[in-house]
């Protein structure tokens, strides 16, 4: 089975850049979306399709992917983006996540 | 808008089959443009995809689950379901439909979800 893999935390000041990895076995050659979920929320998508920002989605949200590796970057990072964060792709028509990452806003 | 709900028992004994349906509103079921997917959450822990069912009827399961699963349309109901067969308390999770939408290759991704319901497995 194909696998993603994210860091379990990562803690950001406000006002600062967030990285937030995902590896995966030459991910580069899929696309990947992320989706942010706050506690007690469902998912909410954030990015897709590597780098495209879906409509309301702030501009201080990208992402890129290359190699084994997708990352999703928040710039300016400000106290509402406090959340789990998840990326996504699918492999052999099979959807799989990462395992999340809950992101910090301290 | 599109919106999608999620309804179902929110509890079902072990070795029982679990039963949901999303209903869709605002949009169509029917739409070649789009697939619907069930995914579920466990309390404290990640997003897992249960599979996807395209609006011709053709379904994609997760390897690990699909002997037990099965999803279906009902376009005259605008609803999509899961059945989840022989429930153990593992299965205990939040349930959460979405829509996807259809894209060559890799490039799907799902842009809408519903509010999740949860099931708990247990006599």
């Amino acid at each position: 089975s194909y696998d993603l893999t994210q860091p379990p935390s990562v803690s950001v000041s406000p006002g600062q850049t967030a990285s937030i990895t995902c590896s995966g076995d030459r991910l580069g050659d899929k696309y990947a979306s992320w989706y942010q979920q706050k506690p007690g929320q469902s998912p909410v998508l954030v990015i897709y399709q590597d780098s495209k920002r879906p409509s309301g989605i702030p501009e201080r949200f990208s992402g890129s992917n290359s190699g084994n590796t997708a990352t999703l970057t928040i710039s300016g990072t400000q106290a509402m983006d406090e959340a789990d964060y998840y990326c996504q792709a699918w492999d052999s028509s099979t959807g799989v996540f990462g395992g999340g990452t809950k992101l910090t806003v301290l | 808008q599109v919106q999608l709900q999620e309804s179902g028992p929110g509890l079902v004994k072990p070795s029982q089959t679990l039963s949901l349906t999303c209903t869709v509103s605002g949009g169509s079921i029917s739409s070649g443009s789009y697939f619907w997917s069930w995914i579920r959450q466990p309390a404290g822990k990640g997003l897992e995809c249960i599979g996807r069912i395209y609006s011709s009827g053709s379904t994609n399961y997760n390897p690990s689950l699909k002997s037990r699963v099965t999803i279906s349309l009902d376009t005259s109901k605008n609803q999509f379901s899961l059945k989840l067969t022989s429930v153990t308390a593992a299965d205990t999770a939040v349930y959460y439909c979405a829509r996807g939408i259809v894209a060559a290759g890799t490039n799907s991704y799902m842009d809408v979800w519903g509010k999740g319901t949860s099931v708990t497995v247990s006599s």
